[in-house]
């Protein structure tokens, strides 16, 4: 497809399991971003990815939290033993990577609830 | 550190004009960026300032002051389909190509 694309749309689990979110970015881009989007509050950062470098894990909010990138492209968002605070809209983007005026292109995101 | 702030609500008609403002502070500058969301939908791209005044694309304009720390997006002949969330957001630490600080988003109503 021409767009960034988001698995699964809706995950709904129980306390404690662990998810895995999956990320397919548009064919060419070199980063990859993740944030996500609570009820009221803006986007915020998880993690960045940019080719082969090492990712920028500044933003994951605990060691629960995790990320991978298999040969540049494919990504998936990992969250072991999840809490209730964890529920929220996670969203994906890519871009053509480290030049300023690039734009990045969003998923519609994984709407995550968890009971 | 960074902060961005964006108002949270503003309502307008169509074919009216609305301004939505957006403060920043950051430890470098490099663009801001403003993003649309329809609720339920991904953010979509719409502009992007990087050096001072008003750039024009076809009803929306954006313009930047790096002086004050001040954007803001223009949205022209309002229509309904107008109703989104209107985003701000600049580079991390002010470095190219890194992932985007956002403001809160102001949410804008658009009534007939």
């Amino acid at each position: 497809g021409a767009g960034v694309s988001q698995s699964p749309s809706n995950k709904v689990t129980e306390k404690g399991k662990d998810v895995e979110l999956r990320c397919d970015p548009i064919s060419g881009h070199t980063a990859l971003y993740w944030y996500r989007q609570s009820l009221g509050q803006g986007l915020e950062f998880l993690i960045y990815f940019q080719g082969n470098s090492a990712p920028d894990k500044s933003g994951l909010p605990s060691d629960r939290f995790s990320a991978e990138r298999t040969g540049g492209s494919v990504s998936t968002l990992t969250i072991q033993r999840t809490q209730q605070e964890d529920s929220a809209v996670y969203l994906c983007a890519s871009s053509l990577g480290d030049v300023s005026n690039q734009p990045q292109h969003f998923g519609d995101g994984t709407r995550l609830s968890i009971l | 550190g960074q902060n961005i702030d964006q108002p949270t609500e503003m309502t307008a008609t169509e074919g009216a004009i609305v301004q939505i403002n957006c403060t920043y502070q950051t430890s470098g500058f490099n663009g801001l960026f403003w993003y649309q969301q329809h609720a339920g939908e991904a953010p979509t791209f719409l502009s992007y300032n990087v050096l001072d005044g008003l750039e024009e694309k076809g009803r929306f304009s954006s313009f930047l002051s790096r002086s004050k720390g001040y954007s803001y997006l223009l949205l022209k002949e309002l229509q309904m389909k107008d109703s989104a969330s209107y985003l701000c957001a600049a580079p991390r630490e002010g470095q190219a190509g890194t992932a985007l600080i956002f403001g809160k988003g102001t949410t804008l109503s658009v009534s007939s």
